[in-house]
């Protein structure tokens, strides 16, 4: 049992270049999100998803795409980085009610 | 809008004193409550929750938390920490009918000295 795995852990991206964080998990639940972990900021929420085909923004939705074609996986995509979306990216899913299991994080750094 | 305030951004403590944390939100319906913790380069981990019942919760690693309703509260406590309660810890709020979203504080950065 994996948990929530996110891939890659690390990246450098210039401005302007796009690419997609993965986050897959293994424990058929329903609700997954998307946070960005700034200093000081805590964690925001970037979009969320209540189950597959169902997605919806957050604190922050700006510059970032998602997708729920399936119920593991919950991909997000950055269109066009910019530095000010340098930050750790944290995927998380829930059953229920009853609290996210995080993943490990994404630090991803754009200049 | 629901926010999330933890008002103590960076503690120190000396190992085997005690530890409050303190958390406040300011949405006025039926809420679940959450502490997390995130150790230094790790992911975050749950230490406790409330949904309902005895307000006084009990979690992980000694860690407890007190829900008062009136005061819109729910701090954290640790009657005597350890140098690897060292970490960063976060409030979160969901708020019931919301989605399942859940809304972070800031968070605070604890440093436990030997």
């Amino acid at each position: 049992n994996a948990g929530v795995t996110q891939t890659p852990k690390f990246q450098v991206l210039k401005t302007g270049q796009s690419m997609t964080l993965q986050c897959a998990q293994d424990m058929n639940h329903e609700y997954m999100s998307w946070y960005r972990q700034d200093p000081g900021m805590g964690l925001r929420l970037i979009h969320y998803s209540v189950g597959a085909g169902i997605t919806d923004q957050g604190e922050v939705p700006n510059g970032y795409n998602v997708s729920r074609s399936t119920t593991e996986d919950f991909p997000l995509r950055l269109l066009s980085a910019a530095p000010s979306q340098t930050s750790v990216y944290f995927c998380a899913s829930s059953y229920d009610r009853y609290g996210y299991t995080f993943g490990s994080g994404t630090r991803l750094t754009v200049v | 809008a629901q926010s999330v305030s933890q008002h103590n951004h960076h503690v120190i403590l000396s190992e085997a004193a005690s530890l409050e944390l303190g958390c406040n939100y300011s949405y006025g319906g039926t809420v679940n409550l959450f502490w997390y913790v995130q150790y230094p380069g790790q992911h975050l981990q749950l230490l406790l929750k409330y949904f309902s019942g005895d307000p006084l919760v009990k979690g992980i690693k000694g860690f407890e938390a007190e829900f008062i309703k009136s005061k819109f509260s729910f701090n954290l406590r640790k009657p005597s920490v350890q140098w690897s309660d060292t970490a960063e810890y976060f409030c979160a709020v969901r708020k019931n009918g919301g989605g399942n979203k859940l809304t972070f504080g800031t968070g605070t950065q604890l440093k436990v000295e030997l």
